[in-house]
């Protein structure tokens, strides 16, 4: 199964790119990569998901690199508000279709 | 709409008391989840209703007690429990189990604040 690695936290100066990375070298070639985040005290938001193309959408946008070994969520404004801890998930530990977080990156937006 | 609702917010119960949580989805969502988080840690899952039958049991001790009584509900009945379940248990759903294999999105809820006493 494939696991995840990220730093375990980041900081960023408000209004500019938050670039977070993953790392998920034992990903198959089927496994989507899912980012969510949790602001404190709140349930986890869906952020974004790939499977092999860059995608963005309102919130973000998800680089994943061709080989796939890993990815980068990218917030291109940050704000206050986007200071949050940020999981990156790419597949359910066990075979199954569990979605697992692992510790994740606490991002701090510093004004 | 991608909401999931979550009730009560905050409970506070004794260990002798039998209370439930409450979850609620209009989605259409055909797989729903229970969560667990402690303080400091990430959200651990607990259970795994498919088409309204139970499909994942992580092995979660018998005093707490899923139900399912249709596709939109999910409650979590609560019995007998210790301080240590104090935590913040979270209502997920998606489309059906086959989840992030299949690309599909899990929502949560924000989740209920149990407290244990």
């Amino acid at each position: 199964d494939a696991k995840t690695t990220q730093p375990p936290s980041m900081d960023c100066a408000e209004g500019r790119a938050a670039n977070l990375p993953c790392n998920h070298s034992t990903i198959s070639g089927n496994e989507y990569v899912y980012w969510y985040r949790q602001i404190h005290s709140q349930g986890p938001q869906y952020i974004i998901h790939g499977l092999k193309n860059n995608e963005t959408n309102e919130m973000a946008s998800l680089i994943i690199t061709e080989d796939r070994k890993s990815s980068t969520l990218i917030l291109p404004h940050a704000t206050l508000r986007d200071t949050a801890v940020y999981y990156c998930i790419v597949r359910a530990q066990g075979g199954s279709e569990k979605l697992v977080f692992g510790k994740g990156t606490k991002l701090t937006v510093n004004p | 709409d991608t909401e999931v609702t979550q009730t009560p917010k905050h409970l506070v119960m004794g260990m002798t008391n039998k209370k439930s949580l409450k979850c609620e989805q209009h989605m259409g969502h055909r797989a729903m989840y229970w969560y667990k988080q402690k303080a400091k840690k990430p959200p651990e899952l607990m259970f795994v209703y498919s088409y309204e039958k139970l499909s994942i049991n992580e092995s979660v001790p018998s005093r707490f007690s899923p139900e399912c009584p249709n596709s939109s509900l999910l409650n979590l009945h609560l019995h007998a429990l210790q301080p240590e379940d104090s935590a913040l248990y979270l209502c997920a759903s998606s489309q059906d189990i086959k989840g992030i294999r299949a690309g599909n999105t899990i929502y949560f809820g924000e989740g209920s604040w149990l407290t244990v006493v």
